[in-house]
């Protein structure tokens, strides 16, 4: 199976500014990771996919980026309605996994 | 409007069994991979099981695997979770969402809003 580790579980930041989320597979799984917010009591919802694709519809202040076992998802100029949790998700294997999430706080 | 509607959650006590219902709407279902996840209060998402869109191929989490099935009714765009054995530790809110694939890559691009599964005595 593949694990996926993100890093860090939390973080606290402010409007206008840029954060990085980083997601680490336990193998390489070449570009198969996705990313989603999920605010409080709400379903996910996708961001990213493929490592760097924006969903349709997402503010093009989130990007991603990362390939093999390393990947990154940034929030530039961060908004009061960023404030969510943040998961990875790797699509190589049969066994989809997730990270532990991170959580924003602005 | 793409929706997804879960049903069929609620208490059960241990050793018990309950079946999820996920009915899609908005899309051709039968075109489209489906999975289930699910989510323990104050934890992380985790991936439970999933089912192509040739009914004969699906995949469970250890965690589920034995327990649990996936299956799905094109007739009736409806997509199942037949939840058998469950243990405390299968207290969640689950998630169905739809799978899309591109570029030989998938992701889940539209999610239900999930229906509680609370297994106590």
């Amino acid at each position: 199976d593949v694990q996926v580790t993100q890093s860090p579980s939390s973080l606290s930041a402010s409007v206008g500014d840029r954060v990085t989320i980083t997601c680490r597979a336990s193998k390489k799984i070449a570009n198969y990771l996705n990313w989603y917010q999920q605010r409080p009591g709400k379903a996910p919802d996708l961001l990213i996919y493929v490592a760097s694709t924006l969903q349709s519809g997402v503010p093009s202040r989130f990007s991603g980026s990362g390939s093999g076992t390393n990947f990154s998802l940034t929030i530039s100029n961060l908004q009061p309605e960023d404030s969510a949790t943040y998961y990875c998700q790797q699509s190589y294997s049969d066994l989809r996994t997730f990270g532990q999430g991170t959580r924003v706080e602005i | 409007e793409v929706q997804l509607v879960e049903s069929g959650g609620g208490l059960v006590q241990p050793g018990g069994s309950l079946r999820l219902s996920c009915a899609a709407s908005g899309f051709t279902f039968s075109t489209y991979a489906m999975t289930w996840v699910r989510q323990a209060s104050g934890k992380g998402l985790e991936w439970v099981s999933g089912i192509s869109v040739t009914v004969g191929s699906t995949s469970y989490a250890e965690s589920v695997k034995g327990r649990f099935t996936i299956s799905r009714d094109n007739s009736k765009d409806t997509v199942y979770l037949q939840m058998n054995s469950l243990r405390v530790e299968d207290t969640a809110v689950y998630y169905c969402a739809k799978v899309t694939r591109w570029n030989g890559r998938d992701y889940m691009d539209v999610w239900g809003t999930g229906t509680t599964v609370t297994v106590s005595s």
